[in-house]
């Protein structure tokens, strides 16, 4: 089993709709939870940061974390054709000087 | 504005090339630096940990003979791929641990390597 699994899509909505990404993980010393967003060819761009358990709102976006279930979800309400790119999750022991732990990424696209 | 420059975001050479890519921390000095690679449709993978003025820690499975990293100064890592071939052709890319306590991480644009 990977330490993170992520279903890698590719996901397909229509412009307007609230779209629900989600990763599991199995080592339970995660602590430090992110997504990041990456359009083709480059480098990935932070989108939420969260710490332990709970939920985090910026602007269209909402991150949850249940580390009882080790599940992870990013939320994007109102979803623009610019929202196309692929996410990945990541996560990680501590913060700072450490490595992170990737998901594979799901690819979406938004169609106006 | 961008925290991590990463250069060159693009080669394409012959095979047995060897090729620097650099990766520069902007805005903070930077003890420590992580390198990953991506294949097409897949996760980045930790390659190795670029550590200041002490040698790298590489993962397991990556060959340090081949992947040459100097981190010399706290701004600046750079990452080699000595005699490259076609199987090493991947997205290459850097990132910076965050300047504070509890901030994230955050990445270059990249390199894409591509041999020929």
């Amino acid at each position: 089993q990977k330490e993170v699994e992520q279903d890698p899509g590719p996901l397909s909505v229509p412009e307007g709709a609230i779209v629900s990404l989600n990763c599991t993980y199995s080592n339970s010393a995660f602590q430090y939870f992110m997504w990041y967003r990456q359009y083709s060819r480059k480098g990935p761009e932070l989108l939420m940061y969260t710490y332990s358990s709970g939920n985090k709102e910026d602007g269209r976006f909402t991150a949850q974390v249940d580390k009882s279930s080790k599940y992870i979800s990013l939320f994007i309400r109102d979803s623009q054709p610019s929202d196309s790119a692929t996410y990945l999750c990541a996560m990680s022991v501590s913060s700072g000087n450490t490595p992170l732990v990737f998901g594979k990424g799901t690819r979406l696209s938004v169609i106006a | 504005g961008a925290v991590v420059s990463q250069h060159p975001s693009r080669v394409i050479c012959k095979s047995g090339t060897s090729v620097k890519i650099e990766c520069r921390s902007l805005d903070f000095q930077a003890t420590t630096m992580f390198w990953y690679r991506q294949f097409p449709k897949q996760s980045l993978m930790l390659m190795a940990t670029s550590n200041e003025g002490s040698k790298a820690t590489y993962e397991q499975g990556v060959e340090k003979d081949k992947f040459l990293i100097n981190h010399a100064s706290l701004t600046l890592s750079t990452l080699t791929v000595t005699s490259a071939h076609p199987e090493d052709s991947s997205f290459y890319i850097c990132s910076v641990p965050g300047s504070g306590k509890n901030q994230p991480q955050h990445f270059g644009d990249g390199t894409r390597l591509s041999i020929l």
